[in-house]
């Protein structure tokens, strides 16, 4: 079965650039999870999804950031504009909902010069 | 204090010793446990998921949950060099309101 799918892999650009990081779910999942991940502060809830209606951003360093969930199978992170300490790897996360633990994708290890 | 505390290691055992990775929390509400591998520039795995006090088991790997104390543990008996990892633990509060550790790292040396 495939896993949660996320694109780019590596993403490296220059401050005041906009980013865009991509993610599929698993097929039948219903709920979305963004985590960024850094050194200093570990692993930290950026926002999630509930049958693709946003339920919690509180976890949004500001509004430079944004998320979308169009369709089930499909969400974006945005980040305009980049600065330097938006550097860290970005985790996207689904569930069947309910109860159920998360499962993760691979990240993508943003690099903002 | 923060909401969940795990010991950073680096923790190292030789291989076959039976290894034991804690997590204390403060939020008595929590009653979803789990524990994720996370090896270098992978996503974190989910290894146990675990619901309100007690044992559960699964090949090698143990998880425990002490609500009372606050406290939850993962035991990895006969330990591999393949186990070599981060392990995280998480919680959450009916399924919401997920809180991760911030990791153990661990070495298991052949």
């Amino acid at each position: 079965d495939a896993g949660v799918i996320q694109s780019p892999r590596h993403e490296v650009t220059e401050m005041g650039q906009e980013v865009t990081l991509r993610c599929k779910p698993i097929s039948g999942h219903n709920s979305l999870f963004w985590y960024r991940q850094t050194m200093m502060r570990g692993l930290e809830l950026l926002i999630y999804f509930n049958n693709n209606v946003p339920i919690d951003d509180s976890g949004m360093p500001e509004d430079r950031f944004s998320a979308k969930m169009p369709n089930a199978s499909f969400s974006t992170l945005k980040i305009q504009p980049s600065e330097p300490r938006d550097s860290a790897v970005y985790f996207c996360a689904s569930r069947l909902g309910g109860n159920q633990p998360q499962h993760f994708g691979d990240g993508t290890r943003l690099s903002i010069l | 204090q923060k909401e969940v505390e795990q010991d950073p290691g680096p923790l190292s055992v030789p291989e076959g010793a039976i290894v034991s990775l804690n997590c204390t929390y403060s939020n008595s509400a929590f009653q979803y446990f789990m524990w994720y591998r996370q090896y270098s520039r992978k996503g974190p795995e989910l290894l146990m998921y675990t619901y309100s006090s007690g044992n559960k088991e699964d090949g090698r790997f143990t998880a425990q949950v002490d609500k009372s104390s606050k406290y939850i543990s993962l035991f990895i008996r006969d330990s591999q060099p393949s186990d070599s990892a981060t392990y995280l633990c998480a919680m959450s509060v009916k399924g919401q309101n997920f809180v991760f550790g911030p990791g153990t790292r661990l070495s298991v040396l052949p």
